[in-house]
This record gives structure tokens, C-alpha cells and sequence, in this order.
């Protein structure tokens, strides 16, 4: 199993422009979610997801949209990317809520 | 509104010491409790997880317990090693949304040789 798998590792963007972030996971996990960490703030939770088709937000939303059309992929969508977005960005998956959490990566991204 | 505070915020000690790293939560109606490391630059890594009917977790030399009802979990970590060096996260699932997760800031740790 590759488990969880984030692309790309690194990323420079201008304000105003958008991307996505992809995550991947090959464990069947019904539970999928994406954080930030930022120096002095820890974790936050951006959106997660409970199941294919089920989403929801997390502490920091704004600014941010996720979808998830099948059990492996969460994508994370950066609207109009701004200085406030620049940190790493990681992406988290379960079984179910009440199991461990299994963590990528992680992406840095630097928004100028 | 959960918060997870964790305590102290670095910590170093000499190798073979033992010792313990504090997480407290403000809301006791949780779901679970879990702990993390996280080497610089990298990814989290999980150490034990804690459902809300347990007490305590053992993995090798990690321990960790947990009491509800007075908001607290401590992370025990038997005759440490340069290589325990790493900064440990808690995160609570919250009681009434399993999918909603509030980490600490985390406790950085340095065992020196």
C-alpha cells in the first residue's frame, strides 16, 4: 500500500491564481480530511469528508473547496490563491472517525 | 468550541530519561484521543490512539493515557533516545462529529546524547 499519497510536494503561486492540491488513498478509507499548519497555530481542519459524496467544512474553510466523487480522491481547490494561504497543507484518511489517522506528506505552498 | 492545549512547549532532557508530555482538552465529551509525531519537515506519524472507554495505550516504550473527566492525556515515554527527538502532536475527535478533528500545537522534544 502507498497509503496516503499528496502531489505535488512543492508549489509557488501568484495571487489571484488557482490550483489544486491532490490527495490520494489506496486503504478504503471512508474518512478523509485536509489540514493546514501554520507556525504558532498548529493544525487547523479546512474540509473533511465522512464517504464518496459527503463533504463538509472544517475550522477554515474560506477560500478553499473540496469534492469527493470516489473513495480514494479528495482534491483540495485553492479559488483565488492569496498571501494568508501560503503553508503546507496536508491531507488525512481513516477507516471510520473512531480509527487511527493516517497522514501524507504534505504540500508547501508559497503564494506571493 | 474544542481546544487542545499542550504543555510545555519544548522540552529537552538527557538520553535515558523518562518523561511525560501533557495534552488537556476543554470539551470531555470526545470521541478519541490520538497521538502524533511529526520529525521536521515531515508528515505525521501515528503513535497510539485512545478510544473514550479506555484509560491507557502501550506501544514499546509509550504509554498514554486518558481522563475524560478531567480533560487530560499524558504521553509517557520510557528511557528516551536521541532518535525520540521529533515534536509530538494530540488530537481529540470531537463526541458528537467523528469526523472533526482539534489538534494541540504540539510539544517539541530534544533528547540529547
Amino acid at each position: 500500500n502507498a497509503g496516503v499519497t499528496q502531489t505535488p510536494k512543492f508549489q509557488v503561486l501568484k495571487t489571484g491564481q488557482s490550483m489544486t492540491l491532490q490527495c490520494a488513498q489506496d486503504m478504503n478509507h471512508e474518512y478523509m480530511s485536509w489540514y493546514r499548519q501554520d507556525p504558532g497555530m498548529g493544525l487547523r481542519l479546512i474540509h473533511y469528508s465522512v464517504g464518496a459524496g459527503i463533504t463538509d467544512q472544517g475550522e477554515v474553510p474560506n477560500g478553499y473547496n473540496v469534492s469527493r466523487s470516489t473513495t480514494e480522491d479528495f482534491p483540495l481547490r485553492l479559488l483565488s490563491a492569496a498571501p494568508s494561504q501560503t503553508s503546507v497543507y496536508f491531507c488525512a484518511s481513516s477507516q471510520t472517525g473512531g480509527q487511527t489517522q493516517y497522514f501524507g506528506p504534505g504540500t508547501r505552498l508559497l503564494v506571493l | 468550541k474544542q481546544e487542545v492545549t499542550q504543555i510545555p512547549a519544548a522540552l529537552s532532557v538527557p538520553e535515558g530519561e523518562n518523561l511525560v508530555l501533557n495534552c488537556s482538552f476543554t470539551d470531555s465529551a470526545i470521541y478519541n484521543l490520538q497521538w502524533f509525531r511529526q520529525d521536521p519537515g515531515k508528515g505525521l506519524t501515528s503513535l497510539l490512539l485512545i478510544q473514550s472507554s479506555q484509560r491507557e495505550q502501550t506501544s514499546g516504550r509509550l504509554n498514554a493515557s486518558l481522563d475524560k473527566s478531567s480533560g487530560r492525556s499524558t504521553l509517557y515515554i520510557a528511557a528516551s533516545q536521541p532518535g525520540d527527538s521529533a515534536t509530538y502532536l494530540c488530537a481529540v475527535k470531537g463526541g458528537t462529529n467523528a469526523g472533526k478533528s482539534t489538534f494541540g500545537d504540539g510539544t517539541t522534544l530534544t533528547v540529547k546524547p
